[in-house]
């Protein structure tokens, strides 16, 4: 099983359409996730992050967590051109100790809003 | 506030010569992190630094190595280049709060492509 996963994509969503985008996680430790957007030759720029479980707002973007499930995802409401990127789920492997603290990054969503 | 740097942007290589990539982080960040990105493999992690100390490492062949020096500066060396090493190499800073790993995420440079030929 991969550390983490993610469903390569593309997922095309109508512009103005909520788009939804999940991630699983291997390991249970984990305390710390992140989303981050990388554009076409660009790096990873980091949108959210999220610790505890449950939802985290901001602005147009949701993260949603469930450490049970080992589940994370990403909703990105009233979507937009602007939004078409890659992106890339992270999970902190450790345990927020700093010795074995390690963020291990799913392969990535291609998102693709059409207008 | 500046933000990652990263030298050079650009590097064509010939198998068997060694490459050297330079990361400044951004000020006040103590801990460096580098990735290859590959189309086939996404983001892999290479080492972390954290206070000129090798903090961790990910799955990768002795032929990478790097530092961190006592101004957060890092570099990361690969020796004897072969043609799969063909890659972004991104590097990422961040401030963990002792006790707290890297929970406020990293901030990115722009990365260095290299190319192996």
């Amino acid at each position: 099983q991969k550390e983490v996963e993610q469903n390569s994509g593309p997922l095309s969503v109508p512009e103005g359409a909520i788009a939804s985008l999940n991630c699983t996680y291997s390991d249970r430790v984990s305390q710390s996730f992140f989303w981050y957007r990388q554009y076409s030759g660009k790096s990873p720029e980091l949108i959210m992050s999220i610790y505890s479980n449950g939802d985290k707002e901001d602005g147009r973007f949701t993260a949603q967590l469930n450490k049970a499930s080992q589940y994370v995802s990403l909703l990105i409401r009233d979507s937009q051109p602007s939004d078409s990127a890659t992106y890339l789920c992270a999970v902190n492997k450790g345990r927020g100790m700093n010795r074995d603290d390690k963020i291990i990054f799913g392969k990535g969503t291609r998102l693709h809003i059409l207008p | 506030k500046a933000g990652v740097t990263q030298t050079p942007r650009y590097l064509i290589k010939t198998r068997g010569q060694q490459v050297t990539l330079s990361c400044s982080p951004i000020s006040g960040h103590r801990s460096v992190s580098w990735y290859q990105q590959t189309p086939g493999q996404g983001l892999q992690f290479l080492f972390e630094y954290f206070s000129e100390t090798q903090r961790n490492k990910g799955n990768f062949p002795g032929r990478f190595s790097g530092r961190q020096f006592s101004n957060s500066r890092s570099e990361m060396n690969v020796s004897t280049l072969e043609l799969g090493d063909s890659a972004l190499y991104l590097c990422a800073s961040s401030w963990p709060s002792p006790g707290q790993g890297p929970l406020y995420g990293y901030t990115f440079g722009s990365g260095t492509r290299l190319t192996v030929v």
